[in-house]
């Protein structure tokens, strides 16, 4: 069973910082790698995709690595903003079977 | 606006009462997805509906059941649920293992 995992579980950092969020996943046989905002109350919000067959995907600031063989995931957020506060959660796709597995989520503040 | 719709934005059901949740999408997506979230906990996919399969997580209580009438619509419909479903429950859809798109969820309070 696919398991993902993200540290730290809250951030709080200055504005202006250069960041990186982590996920990790027990199970290498993916099909892709999702990365999520999710503002207090709302739903998530896609940011990046990265196919099993990519090593990263970059969206103006944010930019997203995979290393399928050692399980890991990075988010890199450059010159942090107070409105880059929300949670942050990253998901996988396994090759088997049709179901997205989430991570737990990183609480990220960026202080003014 | 997200492209996919949930109503209501807020619910309060008592244990016995019966409701549904409905989530529309516009994207010409054709999968779409029930999530429950919960205070402290992981999303947890309940049901996918994806090329006219469905696919449940087998710990979902039967007084939850999920109905897809076409690629468009999704509905939950709730009866005799307990306090502890009260949450935040989420309707997404995608093409198939694309980039999930995500309602802005039913708030659900059950008294």
């Amino acid at each position: 069973k696919q398991e993902v995992t993200q540290i730290p579980a809250a951030l709080s950092v200055p504005e202006g910082e250069n960041l990186v969020l982590n996920c990790s996943f027990t199970d290498s046989a993916i099909y892709n790698l999702q990365w999520f905002r999710q503002d207090p109350g709302k739903g998530l919000t896609s940011l990046l995709l990265i196919q099993s067959s990519q090593r990263e995907q970059t969206s103006g600031r944010l930019n997203a690595s995979l290393d399928k063989s050692s399980g890991r995931s990075t988010l890199y957020i450059a010159a942090s903003q107070p409105g880059d506060s929300a949670t942050y959660l990253c998901a996988v796709y396994n090759n088997a079977g049709n179901m997205l597995t989430f991570g737990g989520g990183t609480r990220l503040m960026v202080k003014p | 606006e997200t492209g996919v719709t949930q109503t209501p934005r807020h619910l309060v059901m008592g244990m016995t009462n019966k409701k549904s949740l409905k989530c529309e999408q516009h994207l010409g997506h054709n999968a779409m997805y029930w999530y429950k979230q919960s205070a402290k906990k992981p999303l947890e996919l309940m049901f996918v509906y994806s090329l006219e399969e469905r696919v449940e997580n087998n710990s979902v209580p039967s007084r939850f059941s999920p109905e897809c009438p076409n690629s468009s619509h999704l509905f939950l419909h709730l009866h005799t649920l307990q306090p502890e479903d009260s949450a935040l429950y989420l309707c997404a859809s995608s093409r198939y293992r694309g980039a999930l798109h995500f309602g802005n969820g039913t708030r659900l309070t059950v008294t």
